[in-house]
């Protein structure tokens, strides 16, 4: 079984320019987070979504970051405009919603804004 | 809120000696716990968890953890250090069983000396 995927892996990116983030999570699973890891900052949330509704989006830095699911197995995330600040890796996660348990992590995605 | 505090961001232990990486938690409430591991340019992946029931955890790759309520504490042990256990560990603390999102704490680095 596949499990989370995300695209693209690696973006290169001018600063002002728009960024889409993607992510498909494990089928079955209805539960969907993105997180961001830095240096500075460590892994942070930034927004959950239970049945594709989102439910706290208070890590989300700005308006400038935006989130959505259309449907159970497609995310994304937009950010608009990138600044360098935004460099980071974006890790997409999935679960089944329940006690306990486990959410299951993508690749990330390694964005650098110049 | 809850927090992590994991101490120590690099922990150098030899082959074969024991491992211990320490997690510390604040939760207003019943806490689930989390034991991350990430490899270089990869995801997460769940090393164990705590839930409810039996306060020492056993999980993958010889590692396990006990939840002390008293101390707060949710440590992370291996009896042997192999070099394939070089990694960043990562401890997180959920309020509701991993359903919401993950806090995480700054993360361990583990060296493994030959």
């Amino acid at each position: 079984d596949a499990g989370v995927i995300q695209s693209p892996r690696h973006e290169v990116t001018e600063m002002g320019q728009e960024v889409t983030l993607r992510c498909k999570p494990i089928s079955g699973h209805n539960s969907l987070f993105w997180y961001r890891q830095t240096m500075m900052r460590g892994l942070e949330l930034l927004i959950y979504f239970n049945n594709n509704v989102p439910i706290d989006d208070s890590g989300m830095p700005e308006d400038r970051f935006s989130a959505k699911m259309p449907n159970a197995s497609f995310s994304t995330l937009k950010i608009q405009p990138s600044e360098p600040r935004d460099s980071a890796v974006y890790f997409c996660a999935s679960s089944f919603r329940g006690t306990g348990e486990t959410q299951y992590f993508g690749p990330g995605t390694r964005l650098l804004v110049l | 809120a809850q927090s992590v505090t994991q101490l120590g961001s690099h922990v150098s232990v030899s082959e074969g000696a024991l491992v211990l990486l320490r997690c510390n938690y604040s939760s207003s409430v019943p806490p689930y716990l989390f034991w991350y591991v990430q490899y270089p340019n990869q995801g997460l992946q769940l090393l164990l968890k705590y839930t409810t029931g039996a306060t020492l955890v056993k999980g993958i790759n010889g590692f396990e953890a006990e939840f002390k309520k008293s101390e707060t504490s949710f440590h992370l042990t291996k009896p042997s250090a192999h070099m394939s256990d070089a990694a960043e560990y990562f401890c997180a603390v959920s309020i509701g069983g991993g359903a919401d999102g993950l806090t995480f704490g700054k993360g361990t680095h583990l060296i493994i000396q030959p």
